[in-house]
């Protein structure tokens, strides 16, 4: 079986601070993992994605994450938040089967 | 590109009443996704679709939901009888094989 867990429900900062959305997972076989967003009243998008390669991967937007194997983890990071960060954000991984397991996620609140 | 189409966006009924959702998944995407979001959830699978045959549909309550596929493309998600535990989202999400998933806004559904 497999699991994710975004341990922190919600993350208030302030804005351009940095930020961290801690993701750990669990799998027996080899995973791919994403980020996905939410804006309020509007569907997931995906953020982020590591497939395979360099273990550090980027988003359009500054958000970055680092896939270690050895940590089960996939932290997601942002040096300087903005206000329109403001959102809920979904850790996943894509494991046997093709099955995708979601996180519960995380509501980033940026303050003013 | 069109993206992942849910039909309707708002879905309020009383229970023991039925409700059906539709979904129109990205051109060419042969993997097709029903998930239910409680609220303060992540996403949690029902049923997963390639082409036309349901391949997991391990979480998806039989007593009272279903789904089908005939055509390997667009997909129906049944609720009969509707009961207050089922007021959720419900997103439809595609994807090409092994790749990453898209995500159509979603139905919110309120059973009263």
């Amino acid at each position: 079986a497999q699991s994710v867990t975004q341990l922190d429900s919600q993350v208030p900062v302030f804005e351009e601070a940095p930020v961290e959305l801690r993701c750990n997972y669990s799998s027996s076989v080899s995973v791919y993992l994403f980020w996905y967003v939410q804006y309020p009243n509007q569907g997931l998008q995906l953020l982020l994605k590591y497939l395979s390669g360099s273990t550090l991967v980027e988003s359009i937007n500054g958000f970055e994450a680092e896939f270690n194997k050895s940590q089960t983890s996939f932290h997601l990071r942002k040096p300087s938040v903005h206000i329109s960060d403001t959102a809920e954000y979904f850790c996943a991984v894509k494991g046997g089967y093709q099955k995708v397991t979601f996180g519960t996620g995380t509501k980033l609140q940026v303050i003013p | 590109e069109a993206g992942v189409v849910q039909s309707p966006r708002y879905k309020i009924i009383e229970k023991k009443q039925p409700v059906a959702f539709w979904c129109n998944p990205i051109s060419g995407h042969n993997t097709l996704y029903w998930y239910r979001q409680n609220l303060g959830q992540g996403p949690e699978l029902l049923i997963r679709y390639e082409n036309e045959e349901a391949v997991d549909d391990s979480q998806l309550p039989k007593d009272r939901f279903s789904a089908e596929r005939l055509k390997g493309v667009d997909s129906t998600l049944k609720i009969q009888p509707a009961e207050l535990g089922d007021s959720a989202v419900y997103l439809c999400a595609s994807s090409p094989p092994v790749e990453t998933q898209y995500f159509g806004p979603g139905t919110r559904l309120l059973v009263l």
